[in-house]
């Protein structure tokens, strides 16, 4: 079967950085996309890696790589509007997209 | 702006009796997307569009069904819903299929049955 793994839940201080993690295993790999959906609001894209490596955007990271099945996304300088889920989502060798359940992200002051 | 939008934000049906969500586009995009979504979940494929060209996920039950009668809009109906079918129910948008593409969601439709 086809799996996406994140933690349920984490909590972090404002200010902080925090990481993360995904883990998949899937049927091929053509993706893995980050998105961020803040709680009763619709998903809005964050990232989108293919190639191994870190890609940096703002106080956002993705990080991939393929031959662990391993992906994270890291938050520096945290702020309160980041309290938010982030969703995990790759796309398999039949070009479908198999999401994750998503990571609820709390911040505390 | 160019955007997906949703409507009604908040539907409120009783059990059985029929229900349509709306869904339109001004980004021009080729595919639609129809997601079930129910709290702390992922998102839960139902249907999506290329163009005019009509995919049913396997598993989404014969209660769905999708109509997209022109490029900009969407609609889905639920024949007879279920408590079980309470649920966001999420429109998004590609500019191409294929899964590689950027996905535009709606603000959503929160579908409660009494």
């Amino acid at each position: 079967g086809q799996n996406i793994d994140q933690p349920t839940e984490m909590t972090a201080t404002e200010g902080a950085i925090v990481q993360i993690n995904c883990t998949y295993q899937t049927s091929g790999f053509n993706g893995l996309f980050w998105y961020q959906q803040h709680a009763g609001e619709a998903p809005t894209f964050l990232s989108y890696n293919v190639l191994d490596g870190l890609e940096e955007k703002g106080r956002f990271s993705s990080f991939l790589s393929r031959s662990k099945g391993y992906s994270y996304l890291l938050l520096k300088e945290l702020q309160m509007k980041d309290s938010a889920s982030y969703l995990c989502a790759v796309v398999d060798s039949n070009y479908q997209l198999i999401w994750g359940a998503g990571t609820k992200l709390i911040i505390k002051p | 702006d160019a955007m997906v939008i949703q409507n009604p934000r908040y539907q409120v049906t009783q059990f059985g009796k029929p229900v349509t969500l709306s869904c339109s586009q001004t980004l021009n995009h080729n595919v639609m997307y129809w997601y079930q979504q129910k709290s702390s979940q992922a998102p839960k494929l139902l249907f999506h569009y290329y163009d005019k060209d009509f995919n049913n996920e396997a598993d989404t039950p014969d209660n769905f069904q999708s109509r997209r009668p022109n490029t900009s809009f969407c609609f889905l109906d639920i024949r007879s819903p279920g408590l079980g079918d309470a649920a966001m129910y999420l429109c998004a948008t590609s500019r191409e299929g294929g899964g590689v593409d950027e996905q535009f969601f709606g603000p959503g439709t929160r579908l409660t049955v009494l």
